[in-house]
């Protein structure tokens, strides 16, 4: 079956730093992939979407890249703050459209 | 533009009553998807709907549950004889098409004692 692992222990970063959070799947591939972020007692906020044919996609400070090969993305928040702090969350695109998501990574920005 | 419509935004049930969380999609938006989600833990498809049709109700319990997105109102999602297990956040999300981003709702959380 379908299986999406992102880091379950959180991440703790320096403000200033890259973050870089890492999405790994198997057993599929999808047509595309997107990245949420979550705060706590609220719905996920839509991020980014990359698609099986792009390497890459950029948005101001948010960078993913999708490497169908190795089954993984990769998403980085350049030059990182305290309120970039929260969990940030991969799903792909199942049958029928769903969305199949990942647990989640929790990155915590240290000033 | 209203975002997604979530209520109520809490709800508090005994062993053995209903629940019902509505969700009120974006304007524009024909698709609907609800998802469950416990504490620590990643968010679980539940069923996905158009206008008053059902296009993947896999992730949903056959017994109990049941949701709808009629042609006119918000779409339901409703637990019969609800058990401490139904205790969860179950969040709405909308979409213009189908393979898009999803905007999500606010949530209700949802306690059974």
């Amino acid at each position: 079956s379908q299986k999406i692992e992102q880091n379950s222990e959180a991440l703790n970063i320096q403000e200033g730093k890259t973050a870089t959070l890492t999405c790994n799947y198997t057993n599929y591939s999808p047509a595309y992939l997107q990245w949420y972020r979550q705060d706590p007692g609220r719905g996920p906020v839509f991020l980014l979407l990359i698609r099986e044919n792009e390497k890459e996609k950029r948005k101001e400070r948010l960078k993913v890249t999708f490497d169908t090969t190795l089954k993984q993305s990769l998403f980085h928040i350049t030059a990182s703050q305290p309120a970039d702090s929260a969990t940030y969350l991969c799903a792909l695109e199942g049958s029928n459209y769903q969305l199949i998501w990942g647990a989640g990574t929790k990155l915590i920005i240290k000033p | 533009n209203a975002g997604v419509m979530q209520n109520p935004r809490h709800l508090v049930r005994r062993r053995g009553q209903e629940a019902r969380l509505r969700c009120s999609p974006m304007k524009g938006h024909s698709h609907v998807y609800w998802y469950r989600q416990l504490p620590e833990e990643g968010l679980k498809f539940m069923v996905y709907l158009q206008k008053e049709n059902i296009i993947d109700e896999s992730g949903m319990p056959k017994e109990r549950f049941s949701a709808e997105f009629p042609k006119e109102g918000p779409s339901i999602l409703r637990i019969q004889q609800v058990v401490r297990g139904d205790s969860a956040a179950y969040f709405c999300a909308s979409s213009p098409d189908q393979d898009n981003e999803q905007f999500f709702g606010p949530g209700t959380r949802l306690t059974v004692l």
